[in-house]
């Protein structure tokens, strides 16, 4: 049983390029997120997902774009990447409101 | 704006001792607290959790107690071993943010042998 799986692991990227992290959960869980973790600042939430087909803006959405198309998948995408989005990033998936988030174990991305 | 604050940041103790960490929220309509443990490389897990209408919950070595009037929880690790060592995270959640968490900063905890 895998859980929540996302890739890839490690990235670097120039500024400027773009990219997409995916996330995928075997777990039939309805509702997923994207957190990105940073030094001192805790997990914040960048955008999150209640089902299939649906999308909301979290605490700090602003530079991501993310889609759900199927609900075993949250896609989140950075088009224009910037030094400041060097982070760890993490996805969870839950299967109830309130209740146990289940994370992944993260993709660290650099932005040079 | 941060809206669960925890501390302290980083946190060293004995083998045997008692681990303490605070945390302080200011919406009053979260009615989920829960703390996660991450290891380095790895994604948080939860490690218990406490909803308003208990003021403790005990599992094990570790026991949070809920503070409603002060809006204030705490966790305790008794007997801390070594293989605690991680960093820990209090948050929140209220019953209609479809289970979006909101995280304190991050305790680093140190157990020495």
């Amino acid at each position: 049983n895998a859980g929540v799986t996302q890739t890839p692991k490690f990235r670097v990227l120039k500024t400027g390029q773009s990219m997409t992290l995916l996330c995928a959960q075997d777990m039939n869980h309805e509702y997923m997120y994207w957190y990105r973790q940073d030094p001192g600042m805790g997990l914040r939430l960048i955008h999150y997902s209640v089902g299939e087909g649906t999308t909301a803006k979290g605490e700090v959405p602003d530079g991501y774009n993310v889609s759900r198309l199927k609900k075993q998948n949250f896609l989140l995408g950075l088009e224009s990447a910037a030094p400041s989005q060097t982070s760890v990033y993490f996805c969870a998936s839950s299967f109830r409101e309130p209740g146990e988030l289940f994370f992944g174990e993260g993709s660290r991305l650099t932005v040079l | 704006q941060q809206q669960v604050k925890q501390s302290p940041q980083s946190l060293i103790v004995q083998k045997g001792g008692i681990s303490i960490i605070n945390c302080a929220y200011e919406n009053t309509a979260f009615d989920y607290f829960p703390w996660y443990q991450q290891f380095p490389g790895k994604g948080p897990a939860l490690l218990i959790a406490i909803r308003p209408d208990v003021s403790e919950k005990k599992e094990g070595r570790f026991t949070i107690s809920f503070n409603k009037s002060a809006k204030q929880f705490s966790l305790h690790i008794m007997d801390s071993q070594p293989g605690d060592s991680a960093t820990y995270f209090c948050a929140a959640d209220g019953s209609t943010s479809y289970g979006k968490l909101t995280f304190g900063q991050g305790t680093i905890l140190t157990v020495h042998p």
